[in-house]
């Protein structure tokens, strides 16, 4: 079954550190990528996505990502981060060639931001 | 309204109750999903609404579900004789129909259900 892997679970920064949040998938066709945001008490929101062309990828608030095919990744970045990022991400996959049209989502990342 | 709503936003019901969540879609938007988001993990997808037609339920994890749509906007996820494992936040999304290919998804605030 096609799955949805996040390796960080919890990740602490300082304010001004840069981010990495890796994302991988297990599947071989066309996939439509997504990383959403779970502000504390608020709901799932968009922050980019990928569908075709530039593999590189920019979202809201400075993040970006970058969709490598031959690793199946789609990594979530930021150069710079501020304590108001703090926040869980969720990497989010639609496997396009099954038909489907559900997001099958990764187990998130809290991220922690320390003034 | 401007986004998806859901209601109640909480709800607290004692094994064996039947309870009812109801989602409100954005204006316009064909497609409607309902995920089950457990603590500490990310969402899992329970079914899908395409207008009134329930496209997919695969997900939902047994009987006790039970989703409707019937007039292709307002959508029901009713689960009976609630058990404790059905503890969750459940969430509804809704999209535009197929737009170029793209489809995403914009979520409600949840219903977080306990189950005593």
């Amino acid at each position: 079954a096609q799955s949805v892997s996040q390796h960080n679970h919890h990740v602490i920064l300082s304010e001004a550190a840069s981010l990495e949040l890796g994302c991988n998938y297990s599947y071989g066709g066309t996939v439509n990528l997504f990383w959403y945001v779970q502000y504390p008490g608020q709901h799932l929101q968009l922050l980019l996505k990928y569908f075709s062309g530039d593999p590189l990828v920019k979202g809201i608030k400075g993040f970006e990502a970058e969709f490598i095919k031959s690793k199946f990744s789609f990594n979530l970045r930021k150069p710079s981060v501020q304590w108001s990022d703090t926040a869980e991400y969720f990497c989010a996959v639609i496997f396009m060639d099954t038909g489907r049209r559900a997001l099958t989502f990764g187990s998130g990342t809290r991220l922690q931001v320390q003034p | 309204g401007a986004g998806v709503s859901q209601s109640p936003r909480y709800k607290v019901a004692k094994r064996g109750q039947d309870v009812a969540l109801r989602c409100d879609p954005i204006s316009g938007h064909v497609s409607l999903f309902w995920y089950q988001q457990a603590l500490g993990q990310g969402p899992e997808f329970l079914t899908y609404f395409q207008n009134e037609a329930q496209l997919d339920k695969s997900g939902l994890p047994s009987d006790r579900f039970f989703a409707e749509r019937p007039e292709g906007s307002v959508s029901t996820l009713k689960i009976q004789r609630t058990q404790q494992e059905d503890s969750a936040v459940y969430l509804c999304a809704s999209s535009l129909a197929r737009t170029s290919g793209i489809y995403e998804q914009f979520f409600g605030p949840g219903t977080r259900l306990t189950v005593l």
